[in-house]
């Protein structure tokens, strides 16, 4: 099956500090991406749609400035944490839907755990 | 708003046995339901998807059924085994979109 890949896995940040997630197809193209943040024992939420070539669409209550996305290719969509504070700790996860026809399913990375201290 | 229940946060069965876990939902039903197992640190990985006009589908020892007039779908793992234990996430989307809403999720555990 396709492969969603999700760079780094891990990153631990002091407040204040900017961190970059990215997140890639490997072997298919995907113009639309997704950005989901999951809190212990919870489910995942869907944060923002990215969209190659265009601005990506957030959910209610997702700040833009806070959470910035962008679809530089077919193949890569990066999400930036802005001035990460603690409370933005968690897990990200990003996913793409299967290249063959619509609402088949979706491929998840393989998450990053964020640490802000 | 659409909200998810999947039927116990946890779930404990013998080797062996069927798990069946229940996703519930509520509002008007959606055009796919999918069902995905996550392991712990993990991202979600694929596992079946069912369409609004179908009543059940089945690959190897999985077996989902989707019951709109109930609005709830049921995910069956036949004779179990340690290896299914994990957490399994329901999830919908409505015709028209990409976007998927999650269940909460329930997490099995087989019991050797």
């Amino acid at each position: 099956g396709a492969v969603v890949s999700q760079h780094p896995s891990r990153v631990i940040c002091k407040s204040g500090t900017s961190v970059k997630i990215e997140c890639r197809s490997l072997d298919f193209q995907a113009t639309t991406m997704f950005w989901y943040r999951q809190f212990p024992k919870k489910s995942l939420m869907l944060m923002a749609t990215s969209n190659e070539g265009s601005k990506a669409t957030y959910e209610q209550g997702v700040e833009k400035d806070k959470f910035l996305i962008n679809h530089a290719s077919l193949t890569l969509s990066t999400l930036t944490v802005t001035s990460a504070h603690p409370e933005d700790s968690s897990f990200y996860i990003c996913s793409a839907p299967a290249p063959v026809g619509p609402y088949n399913e979706q491929f998840f990375g393989p998450g990053t755990r964020l640490t802000v201290l | 708003s659409q909200k998810i229940e999947q039927n116990s946060e946890a779930l404990n069965i013998q080797e062996g046995k069927t798990a069946t876990l229940t996703c519930n939902y509520t509002n008007y039903s959606p055009a796919y339901l999918q069902w995905y197992r996550q392991d712990p640190g993990r991202g979600p990985v694929f596992l079946l998807l069912i369409r609004e006009n179908e009543k059940e589908k089945r690959k190897e020892r999985l077996k989902v059924t989707f019951d709109t007039t109930l609005k709830q779908s049921l995910f069956h793992i036949t004779a179990s085994q340690p290896a299914d234990s994990a957490t399994y996430l329901c999830a919908l989307s409505y015709s028209g979109t990409y976007k998927y809403i999650f269940g909460t999720g329930t997490r099995l555990k087989v019991l050797a």
